[in-house]
């Protein structure tokens, strides 16, 4: 397989610009988390999907924030309007269990993940 | 929401050294994780801890609940394992459960 798939690996917008990012999770994983990481607040989980559909978006930003699983091979992170303070490096990741409260297989497996710059 | 504090924040050796760095956390919790970033940024799931102790190859990971604390040892450290290592609990609950350690910055010079 080839891990988890994330594009474009870098993105440079102007602030008011819609963004989407994509992942491919691994074939089989029933679980996607996305994840973002900045200098100030270092990682923070965003929302996760369990077989496609979205179990908890407690860690959403905001409202400009939102993310779609429609089909088991692909996911959407999008941002609408992005703003300077969105910059940083976004993470998917996908396992076989839910891996948040210590389920086996405990393997999360990180997509390379894209850096976001918003001017 | 827990407090993660890891140290040290930034750790230097030479190769060889065993090595250890730590995790404290202010709340309890379902379990525990340990994640190695790598210098190009990849990410990659080292353990997750619930009780006791895990090993794999020249990692070591423990945890002690009472203490609210965890340690991560590297034997015999190379200086492939260079990297920023990153604890993360989850104290229940759903997404906004899982928090973030800052991470310590490991360099391992030959």
């Amino acid at each position: 397989d080839a891990g988890v798939i994330q594009s474009p690996r870098h993105e440079v917008t102007e602030m008011g610009q819609e963004v989407t990012l994509r992942c491919k999770p691994i074939s089989g994983h029933d679980y996607l988390f996305w994840y973002r990481q900045t200098m100030m607040r270092g990682l923070e989980l965003l929302i996760y999907f369990n077989n496609n559909v979205p179990i908890d978006d407690s860690g959403m930003p905001e409202d400009r924030f939102s993310a779609k699983m429609p089909n088991a091979s692909f996911s959407t992170l999008k941002i609408q309007p992005s703003e300077p303070r969105d910059s940083a490096v976004y993470f998917c990741a996908s396992s076989l269990a839910p891996w948040l409260a210590g389920a086996n297989p405990d393997t999360q497996y990180f997509g390379p993940g894209t850096r976001l710059t918003v001017l | 929401k827990n407090e993660v504090e890891q140290s040290p924040q930034n750790l230097t050796a030479q190769e060889g050294e065993f090595i250890t760095i730590n995790c404290s956390y202010s709340v309890g919790i379902s379990a525990l994780h340990w994640l190695q970033q790598h210098p190009g940024g990849g990410i990659v799931s080292l353990f997750m801890l619930s009780s006791g102790k895990k090993k794999h190859g020249r990692l070591i990971a423990t945890i002690n609940i009472q203490e609210k604390h965890s340690s991560l040892h590297i034997t015999a450290s190379h200086p492939r394992d260079s990297a920023v290592y990153i604890c993360a609990v989850h104290s229940g609950g759903g997404a906004d459960g899982l928090t973030f350690g800052k991470g310590t910055h490991l360099i391992i010079q030959p």
